[in-house]
């Protein structure tokens, strides 16, 4: 089956500064990848999606980019605000199996006003 | 509009206890749903999925059980709680967008 590997576990910048959140995936026929924020006590919410046909997917402040031959994608947070802080995770899947995600095991950043 | 509710939001149970939790969404049909728990601190695990009335489809294996008796009914119950049940549950609805998760269902097993 899939396996996501998330990195790194624990992500701490001074407000202003860029946030970089890697993942790795081993199932090549995934093809949709999502990121999740969650706050503390919430359910996780989708901040940003990107499919295999695509490379790079920009919103606002946040971005995301695909590397298919090396099967790993980033979140990219610029100009971090204290309200960024919560606990990230990325997650792959493909349009088998019921389009079931596996998710990396977060990582939780912390914004320094 | 397209929602997905779950209920109860916090639940403290004796070990040995049944569990019933649910799951239910409105504004669309046929949906893929998910049963995930998420421990202390982590990530989270799928626990069960479903693509249709009566199909449940089981990750790991536990004492912990699903049924999808009505299209767009998703429950997770247990006959006896362990210790080890204890985490935060969330029902998910999966759709083209990835998924929205449920408010939660945070258990804990005493």
């Amino acid at each position: 089956g899939e396996n996501v590997e998330q990195h790194p576990s624990t992500l701490s910048v001074q407000e202003g500064d860029s946030a970089v959140i890697k993942c790795t995936y081993s199932d090549s026929a995934s093809n949709y990848f999502p990121w999740y924020k969650q706050e503390l006590g919430k359910r996780p919410q989708l901040i940003i999606d990107i499919r295999s046909n695509v490379g790079e997917k920009k919103d606002q402040r946040i971005a995301v980019t695909l590397n298919k031959t090396a099967k790993h994608f980033s979140l990219h947070i610029t100009e971090t605000q204290p309200e960024d802080s919560a606990v990230y995770f990325c997650a792959a899947s493909t349009n088998t199996n019921a389009g079931k995600s596996t998710f990396g095991d977060g990582t939780t950043l912390t914004v320094k006003p | 509009s397209q929602t997905i509710h779950q209920w109860p939001a916090t639940l403290v149970q004796p070990v040995g206890s049944p569990l019933s939790l649910e799951c239910t969404v409105e504004g669309t049909s046929n949906p893929n749903l998910y049963w995930y728990r998420q421990a202390a601190g982590r990530g989270l695990q799928l626990l069960f999925y479903s693509i249709g009335i009566g199909q449940i489809s089981s990750e790991v294996p536990q004492n912990l059980s699903a049924s999808r008796p009505q299209d767009r009914q998703f429950i997770l119950s247990s006959k006896k709680l362990l210790l080890s049940d204890s985490g935060f549950y969330l029902c998910a609805w999966g759709h083209n967008y990835g998924y929205t998760f449920g408010s939660g269902t945070r258990l804990t097993v005493v």
